[in-house]
């Protein structure tokens, strides 16, 4: 079975600072790793995704994620944050059925 | 890119009526529809999934005779509340996984659903 877990309900950082979201996972076969951004009363949107090969993932909106076996991580970052940035992320892993099972999500706060 | 249709955005309604949510595909065939749900503050939780032109499969807890789900063709699957109460208002999300995406799995907006 897989399953994700995200440190941290709440992150709070100043604009222009690195933004860093931990995610760990849990899973039986090689995973398949994303992260969603959600604003309030909107679906999601895919920021990066890993499958196979390179470990480093850049994604839209200058993140990137960098999948750690041996760590089990998935974690989430930014160089510099964007008053824009504030949301919801989730981590997810691709279930057996081909869904995806979240983490509990890490609200984003950006002070200006 | 690969485009999830989700209708109605909001929707308010009284206790006992039903409630149908729609999602299209608008540029992919979508074979598979995940049906999600999430509570305030809460993560997305997967409620069943649909398959075009066959029955649709629930998790562990779902009541498929008040949650309905019909996946009567390739661009369209829709989710019907039946009998709604004041603890089905939720947030709903359907999400496809667009052909050759590689997993990059299509959301569409979430209805907001308040049952008053």
């Amino acid at each position: 079975a897989q399953s994700v877990t995200q440190l941290g309900s709440h992150v709070s950082v100043s604009e222009g600072a690195l933004v860093l979201l931990r995610c760990n996972y849990s899973s039986s076969v090689p995973p398949y790793l994303f992260w969603y951004v959600q604003y309030p009363n909107q679906g999601l949107q895919l920021l990066l995704k890993y499958t196979t090969g390179a470990t480093l993932v850049k994604g839209i909106n200058g993140f990137e994620a960098e999948f750690k076996k041996s760590e089990t991580s998935f974690h989430l970052t930014k160089p510099s944050a964007h008053m824009s940035d504030a949301a919801e992320y989730f981590c997810a892993v691709r279930g057996s059925q081909g869904n995806l099972i979240f983490g509990k999500g890490t609200k984003l706060s950006v002070k200006p | 890119g690969a485009v999830v249709s989700q209708h109605p955005s909001w929707v308010i309604c009284k206790s006992g009526t039903s409630v149908k949510i729609e999602c299209r595909s608008l540029d992919f065939q979508a074979t598979t529809m995940f049906w999600y749900r999430q509570f305030p503050k809460q993560s997305l939780m997967l409620m069943a999934t649909s398959n075009e032109g066959s029955k649709a499969t629930y998790e562990q807890g779902v009541e498929k005779d008040k949650f309905l789900i019909n996946h009567a063709s390739l661009t369209l699957s829709t989710l019907t509340v039946t009998s709604a109460h004041p603890e089905d208002s939720s947030f709903y999300i359907c999400s496809a996984p667009p052909p050759g995406a590689l997993y990059g799995y299509t959301f569409g907006s979430g209805t907001r659903l308040t049952v008053v």
